[in-house]
């Protein structure tokens, strides 16, 4: 059973803040993403990577970084953090590169930034 | 541009009725779509993906290239199909495409 972990299900944190989500997975996956979700925007994804410590920008980087340094963890960085950071954070893993192949998700960290 | 579409953002059926969730898509190529389902308080996870033919909980979705859909649907709702659906369309570069989601609410 794939088992995808995040470090906090609920977060708040203060305006200029630098804020540290991690994922980890425990199925040997390649590839990690990384979402924000927000009521009728749907997914928008923030990075991927597709291998230890290489990353892929996606659709809105803007204010967000990664670090992949072991295959089974995947870290998002709010270098600053920003009250329109406020969202719900999903990471995702999956194998191979196939948009075929299902990508299984964690349970999701709701940030708060005041 | 590649881009799907979700055009209801919120549906509530009866227990028993028909449920159709709408899902349009834009690709230029030979589409891989996805239903993927978020029920309360659990994490999003696949539902089916319309390479697989599959009917999953009753449900099945079917891809219309002519009309560039990929519509939910199941003929009898139940209460515990209440949930968050996201229409999802694979990208030349191997990602994912959602949609806005539809909140369907099945009513007793």
């Amino acid at each position: 059973d794939v088992k995808v972990t995040q470090s906090s299900r609920y977060l708040v944190k203060r305006t200029g803040e630098k804020v540290f989500l991690e994922c980890v997975q425990d199925m040997d996956h390649e590839n990690m993403f990384w979402y924000r979700q927000d009521p009728g925007l749907g997914l928008r994804l923030i990075y991927f990577s597709y291998d230890v410590k290489m990353k892929e920008k996606g659709d809105i980087p803007e204010g967000y970084s990664v670090s992949r340094e072991k295959k089974e963890r995947f870290s998002l960085i709010l270098e600053s953090a920003s009250t329109n950071q406020t969202s719900m954070y999903l990471c995702a893993s999956r194998t191979g590169t196939s948009s075929y192949n299902e990508q299984f998700f964690g349970p999701g960290t709701r940030l708060t930034v005041l | 541009a590649q881009r799907v579409t979700q055009p209801e953002k919120l549906l509530s059926v009866f227990k028993g009725a028909p449920v159709e969730l709408k899902c349009n898509y834009s690709y230029s190529g030979s589409p891989e779509l996805f239903w993927y389902v978020q029920y309360s308080r659990q994490r999003l996870q696949l539902l089916l993906r319309h390479i697989s033919r599959e009917s999953i909980k009753g449900f099945t979705a079917d891809l219309n290239k002519g009309e560039t859909s990929f519509h939910l649907k199941k003929p009898f709702a139940q209460e515990e199909d209440s949930a968050m659906y996201y229409c999802a369309l694979s990208a030349p570069n191997y990602q994912l495409i959602w949609g806005a989601g539809t909140k369907l609410i099945i009513k007793p």
